[in-house]
Order: structure tokens, then C-alpha cells, then sequence
């Protein structure tokens, strides 16, 4: 079975904080790609980052970074001074087999002024 | 260019009533899927076509969904007799790569279809 799981359900922070959005995966599978999507409250999906499963180098990508470990089956994002525009709703998602996208429950980010 | 366009925006059926909901992928995509996110829920695979086949109907949730792409281009999502737990947002996505080739490809999305069933 695969299955992504978000803990946090919603996180609120106050502008120019540090957070990190938690996501662990499941899957039988020795390839896989892993995903993270913002969803801003106008609906659409926005694609942020992928990562394969071969590939545990970190990545930083401006105020972004994201933290991919194999060996807890995590791949962690966090946002590095926050701010207001960061509101939004975090997906994290995997690709495996077959190719269907496989959601998280989505983390519900919330930076206050 | 145009992103993947989804139409209508919003609807609101009555119960039992039938739904039909568009989808206009970015051009030359030749995957396409269909996902159903209920409010405070991640997206939910229903259905994938590779160009005009439909390779996964896996996720539809009852035989009252209907979903076909006959040109490999525009999609159509059909609900029949709409029930109140058909009430969420349908989310179509398009890529440019089959299920042949890598599947590392991000899935660009719509905006959506808010369906109310009242």
C-alpha cells in the first residue's frame, strides 16, 4: 500500500518565523518520485518541488528548503522567515507505480503579521 | 501559454440531478487525470487517460461517474443522479509525459470545479 501522512493539520506562525511542514510516506516500491504542492485559497495546486528516491541530496531554493530521508521515509519542507504570502495550504504527495499522485491530507499554513 | 482550464468554476445541483464537468488540458499533454478533494481533504485520485484511453478507473467511487477523453484532448467528468457526499471540488491535471516514460514529471493543475448538491 502507499499512503503519505501530514501530522500537522494546521500550523500558525508569526511573520518572519521558521516552520517546517512534516510528511512520511509509505510504499513497497524501489523507485518513487515525492512532491510537495501549495495550495493558495484560489484553489489551484502549484507545483513546488520534486525529488526521486535516488536522490537524498537536501535542496534550498530561496527562502525553501527541503529535507529527504530515506531511512524514516520523511520528506520535510520548511520555509525560512516566513511571510504573509506563505498562507496557504501544503501538500505533500508520491509517485510511484502505476502513476496515479497520491496525496497527503495537507497541512493548513496560516503566517500572521 | 494556457494552463489546464476547467469549466464550470462553480455548480450547484439538486439532488438526483446529472453533472457534466470540462476539462481543457495544456495542449499536446498526453496524460490527464481526474482527482476529487472534499473540504479539508487532500485530492483523491479518480481516473487517468493517456491521450483518448482510459488506463485507471480505479478511484471513481460509484458507477454514477463517468469520465471519457474521445479526441485525447478535452476531458469530460459526468456525475449521475448527484448525491450530497458528490458535493467537493474536482481537480483536473495534465502532463506532458505517458505512463511509458518517467513519471517524474509534476502534474500541472486546474483550478478546479466546486461542485455544491443540494
Amino acid at each position: 500500500a502507499q499512503k503519505v501522512t501530514q501530522a500537522q493539520t494546521e500550523i500558525s506562525v508569526v511573520e518572519k518565523e521558521d516552520v517546517t511542514l512534516d510528511c512520511v510516506y509509505e510504499t513497497r516500491d524501489t523507485t518513487y518520485y515525492l512532491f510537495w504542492y501549495k495550495q493558495p485559497p484560489s484553489g489551484e495546486l502549484v507545483f513546488l518541488i520534486r525529488r526521486n528516491s535516488f536522490d537524498e541530496q537536501n535542496e534550498i531554493s530561496g527562502r525553501y528548503s527541503w529535507n529527504f530521508q530515506k531511512s524514516t521515509s520523511s520528506f520535510n519542507f520548511t520555509i525560512t522567515a516566513s511571510q504573509v504570502v506563505d498562507s496557504a495550504v501544503y501538500f505533500c504527495a508520491l509517485r510511484a507505480q502505476g502513476g496515479k499522485l497520491i496525496f497527503g491530507q495537507g497541512t493548513e499554513l496560516s503566517v500572521k503579521p | 501559454g494556457a494552463g489546464v482550464s476547467q469549466s464550470p468554476r462553480y455548480k450547484v445541483a439538486k439532488r438526483g440531478q446529472d453533472v457534466a464537468l470540462r476539462c481543457d488540458p495544456i495542449s499536446g499533454h498526453v496524460s490527464l487525470f481526474w482527482y476529487q478533494q472534499a473540504l479539508g481533504q487532500g485530492p483523491e485520485f479518480l481516473t487517468y487517460f493517456q491521450n483518448e484511453a482510459q488506463l485507471d478507473k480505479s478511484g471513481l467511487p460509484s458507477d454514477r461517474f463517468f469520465a471519457e477523453r474521445p479526441e485525447g484532448s478535452v476531458s469530460t467528468l459526468k456525475i449521475q443522479r448527484t448525491q450530497q457526499e458528490d458535493s467537493a471540488v474536482y481537480l483536473c491535471a495534465s502532463s506532458p509525459i505517458g505512463l511509458s516514460g518517467s513519471y517524474n514529471s509534476p502534474l500541472h493543475f486546474g483550478n478546479g470545479t466546486r461542485l455544491t448538491v443540494t
